[in-house]
């Protein structure tokens, strides 16, 4: 079966430092997403894009966080300065199109760590 | 706006037992429903969906249907096993504003006993 991918699957870092986290959805699939998860906050949408342009970024910290399509195969999601309250799982999710039937796919997450 | 609300977890049952797990929404527009299940140390996974009213989605045993008069989509199932211990999210999205962004429940999680 075609699987989102996300690397690293783990990061630990000290505050100040800057974390990239890659996303590579599922080929074919023009609409890619990403997700925080805390036990705190729950899940939360930090951006979404369709065919590499941002549809919607408001979920996130515009000023440490940044999200970007390089190309169609690869999403990349950057914090910098990381803090610690930035600690969290976080997502990648992919589907064939904007509309409200598909289905979304997710990657198992980068499970960040900021000391 | 959008929610969705869920029963509180943890759900505790013996291997065997009917399982239900309570959802309700409230959404503009005509939302589609979801299940989504995660197991420790993985992403969500499509469990099942339903995209109109009186629609019922199934997969793996589970079923849920799509009641727009109490606003609901609850997840049952007949006879659970261990393996079906994992975080169960509810969600619908909504056809207004563009895009098919999800809004999830908070999570129910199931653990399942011998």
């Amino acid at each position: 079966d075609a699987r989102v991918t996300q690397t690293p699957r783990h990061k630990v870092t000290e505050m100040g430092q800057e974390v990239t986290m890659r996303c590579q959805p599922i080929l074919g699939h023009n609409t890619v997403f990403w997700y925080r998860q805390t036990m705190m906050q729950g899940l939360e949408l930090l951006a979404y894009f369709r065919n590499r342009a941002p549809l919607d970024d408001s979920g996130m910290p515009k000023d440490r966080f940044s999200a970007e399509m390089p190309d169609a195969t690869l999403a990349t999601l950057k914090i910098q300065p990381s803090e610690p309250r930035d600690s969290a799982v976080y997502f990648c999710a992919s589907a064939t199109s904007v509309g409200p039937n598909q289905p979304q796919h997710f990657g198992d997450g980068t499970r960040l760590s900021i000391l | 706006g959008n929610s969705v609300t869920q029963m509180e977890g943890p759900v505790t049952l013996s291997e065997e037992a009917f399982l239900t797990i309570n959802c309700t929404y409230t959404a503009t527009g005509y939302p589609s429903l979801f299940w989504y299940v995660q197991y420790p140390g993985e992403g969500l996974q499509l469990l099942l969906k339903a995209t109109k009213a009186d629609d019922k989605g199934s997969n793996k045993g589970f079923e849920a249907t799509y009641r727009k008069e109490t606003t609901s989509f609850h997840l049952e199932k007949g006879s659970v096993q261990v393996s079906d211990s994992a975080v169960y999210f509810c969600a619908l999205t909504s056809n207004t504003g563009g895009g098919n962004k999800l809004t999830f429940g908070t999570g129910t999680q199931l653990k399942v006993e011998l």
